[in-house]
């Protein structure tokens, strides 16, 4: 079937613009989560939804990163007032509820760049 | 979560076992043993689980010590795709528990 589908690949964008990063799920699946990965670095979380539940966002990075969920599906990760540092490959996952081991399916990710 | 120690990279020839050790010491008891791989320029790929109980998939197989302090994956039979980044992560299995990783053990899967 098919996997977790992330929109656009690729986003270069000037400091200051704001940017918004798509995410579609795997169909069924009721949590989902936002994860970046910077240049040498490693992968971090940023955000995780579940169904109606509010929001898990301690790993947002500041008040300029958001993002939201629309009718338990498609989720939107916006950045404003992009920085520099904000140049990253941001990741969005989903995971289903009730047995296995709740492992997460990862999408190809955005590579984010900020000129 | 409790913190993984991985070496932080590996070479292995093509078509032999790969075995990728993984220390996690303060693991509770009510922590999992998960391994994910990321190959390049793709997001991560779950690859196998387990709590204290040796297991196989189709992928790979995890052996955890007796005192669940430290593991193995193995990859029985490496090719060349198999290059990639592993992470070994512990933690619980808890819904939307979020995965926190490591910097992983790159293998270099090699002809």
């Amino acid at each position: 079937g098919a996997g977790v589908s992330q929109s656009p690949s690729n986003k270069v964008t000037e400091k200051g613009k704001d940017v918004e990063l798509r995410c579609d799920p795997i169909s069924g699946h009721t949590a989902l989560y936002w994860y970046r990965q910077s240049l040498g670095q490693g992968l971090e979380f940023l955000i995780y939804f579940q169904g109606n539940s509010a929001p898990d966002k301690s790993g947002l990075p500041s008040d300029r990163f958001s993002a939201e969920r629309t009718g338990g599906s498609v989720s939107t990760l916006t950045i404003q007032r992009t920085q520099q540092e904000d140049s990253a490959v941001y990741l969005c996952a989903s995971s289903t509820f009730g047995g296995g081991a709740y492992e997460q399916y990862f999408g190809p990710g955005t590579r984010l760049t900020v000129t | 979560d409790a913190k993984t120690t991985q070496p932080p990279s590996m070479d292995c020839a093509e078509g032999r076992a790969a075995n990728l050790p993984c220390n996690h010491s303060t693991i509770s008891g009510n922590e999992y043993v998960y391994w994910y791989r990321q190959i390049h320029s793709q997001g991560p790929q779950y690859i196998i689980h387990g709590l204290k109980n040796n297991e196989t998939n189709e992928m790979a197989s995890l052996i955890i010590t007796e005192d669940r302090k430290s593991s193995t994956l193995i990859l029985p039979h490496a090719t060349l795709r198999d290059t990639a980044v592993y992470y070994c992560i512990v933690r619980a299995m808890e819904y939307g528990n979020k995965l926190v990783f490591g910097a992983g053990t790159i293998l270099r899967v090699k002809s």
